[in-house]
């Protein structure tokens, strides 16, 4: 089944404990993204990685890293973790060159910082 | 700046009924793409339907259809036949476009249907 793989699914953590959040796809596609979902904000995109080795930020990069070594997976790195990073966080995935078939989407991470 | 507004923070609708849900945006772009997303309970983004910019003709996918007036920037969604399943958030979003050749999804805040028996 094509589908993009997060975890954990929920994660409660303390402010300043580094953590990690895993995607990994099996669809092949290039273009990778991270997305945080906030009450009355919607979605916003964070990160993204356009290929192996290619990652530029987004519209709300403070306070997160990522990294792309491989192409199926594109992890999330919060480095000192913060109670403002306190979100839902999705993975999603899409070709490259088919902008029109927007993105693929992970199940999402519930991340708590206390 | 490229903004994606929904004005109707909640709606309900009737089994079996039919209901439009409003979206608004702005941009300068001439060719672009939009998108309407539902995200039920269980918090999973879903592709329901999508337009590009440059076709006239408006998107259909069952019983899911956009009524898309370029000139106006609206992209309104209607379901026909709501059922108790389609009870969701639902989003419109709009595929904006990075200088670098990266793209975003530029989401508007939601609007919450519920659908009743």
């Amino acid at each position: 089944e094509a589908q993009v793989t997060q975890n954990p699914r929920y994660l409660i953590t303390v402010t300043g404990k580094k953590l990690t959040v895993t995607c990994s796809q099996n669809m092949n596609h290039e273009y990778m993204s991270w997305y945080r979902q906030d009450p009355g904000l919607g979605l916003r995109q964070i990160y993204y990685s356009m290929n192996v080795e290619v990652t530029d930020k987004g519209d709300v990069p403070e306070g997160y890293k990522v990294s792309r070594k491989e192409k199926r997976n594109f992890p999330l790195i919060l480095e000192s973790p913060s109670p403002n990073q306190t979100s839902l966080y999705f993975c999603a995935s899409r070709p490259t060159a088919w902008v029109r078939y927007g993105y693929t989407f992970g199940s999402g991470t519930r991340l708590t910082v206390v | 700046a490229q903004t994606v507004t929904q004005s109707q923070p909640e709606m309900s609708v009737q089994e079996a009924e039919t209901v439009t849900l409003s979206c608004t945006y702005d941009t300068s772009e001439s060719n672009y793409y939009l998108f309407w997303y539902k995200q039920p309970p269980s918090r999973q983004m879903i592709l329901v339907i999508r337009q590009e910019a440059y076709k006239q003709q408006n998107a259909t996918e069952n019983r899911f259809s956009v009524n898309f007036q370029k000139a106006a920037k609206s992209f309104s969604l209607k379901i026909s036949d709501s059922q108790l399943g389609d009870t969701a958030m639902y989003f419109c979003a709009f595929m904006k476009a990075y200088s670098n050749s990266g793209y975003a999804l530029n989401f508007g805040k939601g609007t919450s249907l519920l659908v009743t028996p």
